[in-house]
């Protein structure tokens, strides 16, 4: 069975960083692409950043391109997004996704629980 | 990139079919079959139900469906049911290499 468990959300003043994880089990987590998608409180889903099976590749929405940096560790099987220059609109909740290939990740087929991160002073 | 439009709400009676659209551009639903279709529970993570257009994943009921027409692409539920009660989002990959969120749609079983 697919588990993607995320940690590492909390609360953070604005200009701050923050590095949140997401520990994968129940499949070769190297053989797939990975995503991160955020939810602010009690608005919709919004696309964060997206990234290789092998981490070659990576991608940014233009709210967080140059602020935030996705990364994974394929022999941890761990997903990282190194969050920075946070501001208020980036309080939400975080979930990491599966693909359902290696280079595709946009095509999800599994999600984690989330975590919250807020910034606020 | 701009959220994909969705309507804010569509209800209808328990057992009858409901269909949600999601319009975006040629740049995105109308240029690549990848669009997805997501459920979420309030206060659970959301779960996909169809993926590339129109494929349902393993287990997911065969009420969904979807389909897609030029730049617009919709989700049927047959024979509504309470547990479908829910927020539906549609998502699209870009042009741009980047993925799209639809605007949600909250279905309502009357």
């Amino acid at each position: 069975e697919v588990q993607l468990l995320e940690s590492g959300g909390g609360f953070v003043q604005p200009g701050g960083s923050l590095r949140l994880s997401c520990a994968a089990s129940g499949f070769t987590f190297s053989n797939y692409a990975m995503t991160w998608v955020r939810q602010a409180p009690g608005k919709g889903l919004e696309w964060v950043s997206g990234i290789s099976s092998s981490g070659s590749s990576t991608y940014y929405a233009d709210s967080v391109k140059g602020r935030f940096s996705i990364s994974r560790d394929n022999s941890r099987n761990i997903l990282y997004l190194q969050v920075s220059v946070l501001n208020t609109d980036d309080t939400a909740v975080y979930y990491c996704a599966k693909g359902l290939t290696g280079g595709y990740y946009y095509r999800i087929d599994s999600w984690g629980q989330g975590t919250l991160l807020t910034v606020s002073s | 990139q701009s959220a994909l439009t969705q309507p804010a709400s569509v209800s209808g009676p328990p057992g009858q079919s409901i269909t949600i659209s999601c319009t975006g551009t040629s740049s995105d639903v109308g240029g690549y079959n990848y669009v997805s279709w997501y459920q979420q529970h309030p206060g659970k993570a959301p779960k996909v139900i169809i993926y590339d257009v129109s494929y349902r994943p393993l287990g997911v009921s065969n009420r969904f469906s979807g389909s897609k027409s030029g730049n617009t692409a919709s989700l049927t539920i047959s024979g509504l049911q309470a547990e479908d009660e829910a927020d539906y989002y549609c998502a699209s990959y870009t042009s741009s290499t980047t993925y799209v969120f639809g605007t949600g749609t909250k279905v309502t079983a009357l």
